[in-house]
């Protein structure tokens, strides 16, 4: 595998669910991100993690918990999701925090 | 104001013609540029970046850079079928600890045969 992957790529849950998506770099990269992007709109940050360690959290409700075991791994945690949270989610991983980054093919999620 | 302003578009240019991209940005300790390049329901891919005052060429692509001016784009030469995608122009700046990478909003780009 390279690049940054991502699972599952499609997922439908309830909103009393909970369930978990993957992120895993291949890149030797430092950083790693969470983004969120509903139909017709711009990207929304959600989370950063530099050297494990989460540096930014765009103020982004608790039914969503990132984790961050070592630079390659990239977890998000989800429970109690609002219809309004379907969307695609996007992964991506950089050098540093000022560097282009990679994203991974996104999970398309939709809470029913 | 928003922090990095593109025109939503779209911007329809004919097969072979130059496509011109535009994005403004209002930090002026913005210090990385980018360019990404998203097909529909596809994650963005990186096409360029940039970090000095100028042109940059790659193949088919050109991004330029204007500090003083607050803006970067991006020229598509002899656009194809295939460039029909939103544009996202993508600005790292200093924040708080560290940087923080903002994107814009895309550009839409319709090539028409």
């Amino acid at each position: 595998e390279t690049g940054v992957t991502q699972t599952p790529r499609h997922l439908v849950m309830g909103m009393t669910n909970k369930k978990s998506l993957k992120c895993e770099q291949h890149l030797g990269h430092n950083a790693m991100y969470w983004y969120k992007q509903s139909a017709k709109k711009p990207l929304e940050l959600m989370f950063v993690y530099n050297f494990k360690e989460q540096t930014e959290n765009n103020s982004v409700p608790s039914r969503f918990s990132p984790e961050c075991p070592n630079s390659s791994h990239l977890f998000l945690h989800l429970h109690t999701l609002q219809p309004e949270d379907s969307a695609l989610y996007l992964c991506a991983s950089s050098r540093g925090v000022e560097s282009e980054q990679y994203f991974g093919p996104g999970t398309r999620l939709t809470v029913t | 104001q928003k922090e990095v302003e593109q025109n939503s578009g779209p911007l329809s240019v004919p097969e072979g013609a130059i496509a011109s991209l535009n994005c403004t940005y209002s930090d002026r300790g913005s210090q990385s540029f980018f360019w990404y390049r998203q097909y529909s329901g596809k994650s963005p891919e990186l096409i360029m970046f940039i970090y000095s005052n100028g042109d940059k060429e790659d193949g088919r692509f050109t991004a330029q850079l204007n500090k003083a001016s607050q803006y970067v784009s991006l020229l598509i030469r002899d656009s194809q079928p295939s460039d029909s995608a939103t544009y996202l122009c993508a600005v790292a700046r200093g924040n708080t600890g560290g940087f923080k990478t903002i994107f814009g909003a895309g550009t839409r780009l319709f090539v028409k045969a």
